[in-house]
């Protein structure tokens, strides 16, 4: 246990379905991350948001949507995604973004399938 | 553009040392993270290095070359469960971070 939950922990839809991600993080942080694992890949950074307010968006497509209500909550909101979106997505948290030891904590990740 | 270089797959046997090396170019440097990732699970940090020289903990031990680019994580008395991916990840200037493809370690008795 990290901290850090997701739900759903895995997940199949259509291409013309919309879902919705959610994570939560219990350790008082003020960043929140999206990122993308594929196997064999690079983690890829989505999004983050510091201090609920989103620092990047690392030219994702249109059909991923972040949502960042508070600093416990992050949402990722999925509508008409690709096959080419299957992969791992892995919340992260950290007290703030700043040099130094801002260690990142993971949540243990949902798994989805468009199929 | 930014790059952090390991090997895909490593085997080594119970009771043995490993070593996991990490090269990498990217525009900054903030600091180098190695995280230990099992499979279907979260990725759990294992240690973070910012100056030369090393850092040990317990049965992992983490070394670093600024020059070089260059950092190994060396794992001593190795025990099955530490059959799991390692992760090298830099934090660049933007302090963001910039993470390798991870290294498969596999443990055989």
């Amino acid at each position: 246990e990290t901290g850090v939950t997701q739900t759903p922990r895995h997940l199949v839809m259509g291409m013309t379905n919309k879902k919705s991600l959610k994570c939560e993080q219990h350790l008082g942080h003020n960043a929140m991350y999206w990122y993308k694992q594929s196997a064999k890949k690079p983690l890829e950074l989505m999004f983050v948001y510091n201090f609920k307010e989103q620092t990047e968006n690392n030219s994702v497509p249109s059909r991923f949507s972040p949502e960042c209500p508070n600093s416990s909550h992050l949402f990722l909101h999925l509508h008409t995604l690709q096959p080419e979106d299957s992969a791992l997505y892995l919340c992260a948290s950290s007290q703030e973004i700043a040099g130094g030891p801002d260690t990142q904590y993971f949540g243990p990740g949902t798994r989805l399938t468009v199929l | 553009g930014q790059n952090i270089d390991q090997p895909t797959e490593m085997t080594a046997t119970e009771g043995a040392i490993v070593q996991i090396n990490c090269t990498y170019q990217t525009s900054g440097f903030n600091g180098l993270f190695w995280y230990q990732q099992h499979a279907g699970e979260a990725p759990t940090f294992l240690s973070y290095n910012v100056l030369d020289g090393l850092e040990e903990k317990g049965r992992f031990s983490s070394f670093l070359s600024r020059s070089k680019g260059y950092s190994y994580l060396l794992l001593k008395e190795l025990q099955m469960k530490d059959s799991a991916s390692y992760l090298c990840a830099v934090k660049d200037s933007n302090y963001q971070l910039i993470w390798g493809a991870g290294t498969k370690l596999i443990i055989k008795p």
